[in-house]
């Protein structure tokens, strides 16, 4: 069964760091692109972050290049995300996903809220 | 950057109907244009990959077409399990979301 399974969200002070986990199970981790999508509370998806089948190659959108970065441990089939300088705007739910090249996002993990308050 | 245009933002439709939900890129995107079904408190599911490749699992009632700028999701015969939000998402250059069609039954 694939599964893909976040973790490290919460309550974070604006300004500070966080570090988001998403493990993965269930497929080749290896042969997948993949993604961090968020989805503020009652609003739509937002594209993150992703990253190539070898970590080599990431890309961002501008409101969060600079500030997040992802990566993946292909022999711990484990993705991450380093989020840094944290916005009131990042509050989210942050889901990690995955794709197979010239496929769609086949598989998703049930999602991590991360909150920015003071 | 690509902006999506997805419409309408809300859709009643009765059990049966025929749906549409449009999807309309600020370029052309060359058919990389995927349709994703989030239900009430779940992650989104795939349905369709570059315009009209029907996801392993989903219900043939589900269809893409489109090419260009302009872009379809057609549901043939609404059932009550598709009551959810629909997003259309670009991946010509990046990737974009469109805004969310929210789908109730009449």
């Amino acid at each position: 069964e694939v599964q893909l399974v976040e973790s490290g969200g919460g309550l974070v002070q604006p300004g500070r760091s966080l570090k988001l986990s998403c493990a993965a199970s269930g497929f080749t981790f290896s042969n997948y692109y993949m993604a961090w999508v968020r989805q503020a509370p009652k609003k739509g998806l937002e594209w993150v972050a992703t990253i190539s089948t070898s970590g080599s190659r990431t890309y961002y959108p501008d409101s969060v290049k600079g500030r997040f970065t992802i990566s993946r441990d292909n022999a711990k089939s484990s993705l991450y995300l380093q989020m840094n300088s944290l916005k009131s705007e990042d509050t989210a739910t942050y889901y990690c996903a995955s794709r197979l090249y010239n496929s769609g996002f086949a598989y998703w993990g049930q999602g991590t809220l991360v909150t920015v308050s003071s | 950057d690509i902006q999506m245009t997805q419409s309408p933002s809300f859709l009643s439709a009765s059990v049966g109907d025929r749906v549409t939900i449009n999807c309309k890129a600020s370029q052309n995107i060359n058919k990389y244009l995927d349709w994703y079904q989030q239900k009430h408190g779940e992650a989104p599911k795939l349905l369709i990959y570059n315009t009209n490749n029907l996801q392993t699992g989903i219900p043939s009632r589900f269809s893409g077409s489109g090419s260009g700028t302009d872009y379809t999701l057609t549901i043939s015969s609404l059932q009550p399990e598709d009551v959810a939000t629909y997003f259309c998402l670009q991946h010509s250059s990046r990737y974009t979301f469109g805004a969310g069609t929210k789908l109730e039954l009449k």
